[in-house]
């Protein structure tokens, strides 16, 4: 697609039910980010895609996140068991990842509201 | 490893004033350099790059010199405007796998 694209946009749901948020990247683009992003704070690593790498889950911040990137292309973000504190906006970011070019384009972001 | 760090904010500044976001950063080689702003209300987007060691970076009046001896990345502007109050992220890429790594920041407020 011409740009990052992320669905939904916005999302409410009730403490402890599971969420899915899903981003479609740039075609062609093999590296792909999920941030989280609070009250216009700054941005906070979840995790990173990069080809058929082993994904940098480093930032994910308990086990009720999990991310999942199928066929190197779209990418679903699962929160299990939502808590209040995960409300924020989750932002999806892509690049092309090549030693010339690593800029990476971002979504509209998904905006989480956990009631 | 590879860090960013930037100068904490809010930054506020009346119209016209001289601009300075300092960013300075800590990697192995020489890392791709980026400025991202996020306007009120909008997404993250690419304000400038630089690439290399010396390269400067510009777009929109902004500037940004590539300071390989003191692993710096400042934002300039010379005279700002209203429209510039926004969030400015630094960030660079790793190159061992391109991953962006960022800073945690700088809101700008500009006062006409």
């Amino acid at each position: 697609g011409a740009g990052v694209s992320q669905s939904p946009s916005n999302k409410v749901t009730e403490k402890g039910k599971d969420v899915e948020l899903r981003c479609d990247p740039i075609s062609g683009h093999t590296a792909l980010y999920w941030y989280r992003q609070s009250l216009g704070q700054g941005l906070e690593f979840l995790i990173y895609f990069q080809g058929n790498s082993a994904p940098d889950k480093s930032g994910l911040p308990s086990d009720r996140f999990s991310a999942e990137r199928t066929g190197g292309s779209v990418s679903t973000l699962t929160i299990q068991r939502t808590q209040q504190e995960d409300s924020a906006v989750y932002l999806c970011a892509s690049s092309s990842a090549r030693q010339w070019d690593t800029e990476a384009f971002f979504g509209q972001g998904t905006r989480l509201t956990v009631v | 490893g590879n860090s960013v760090t930037q100068m904490e904010g809010p930054v506020t500044l009346s119209e016209e004033a001289f601009l300075t976001i300092n960013c300075t950063y800590t990697a192995t080689g020489y890392p791709s350099l980026f400025w991202y702003v996020q306007y009120p209300g909008e997404g993250l987007q690419l304000l400038l790059k630089a690439t290399k060691a010396d390269d400067k970076g510009s777009n929109k009046g902004f500037e940004a010199t590539y300071r390989k001896e003191t692993t710096s990345f400042h934002l300039e502007k010379g005279s700002v405007q209203v429209s510039d109050s926004a969030v400015y992220f630094c960030a660079l890429s790793k190159i061992s796998n391109y991953q962006l790594i960022w800073g945690a920041g700088t809101k700008l407020i500009i006062k006409p």
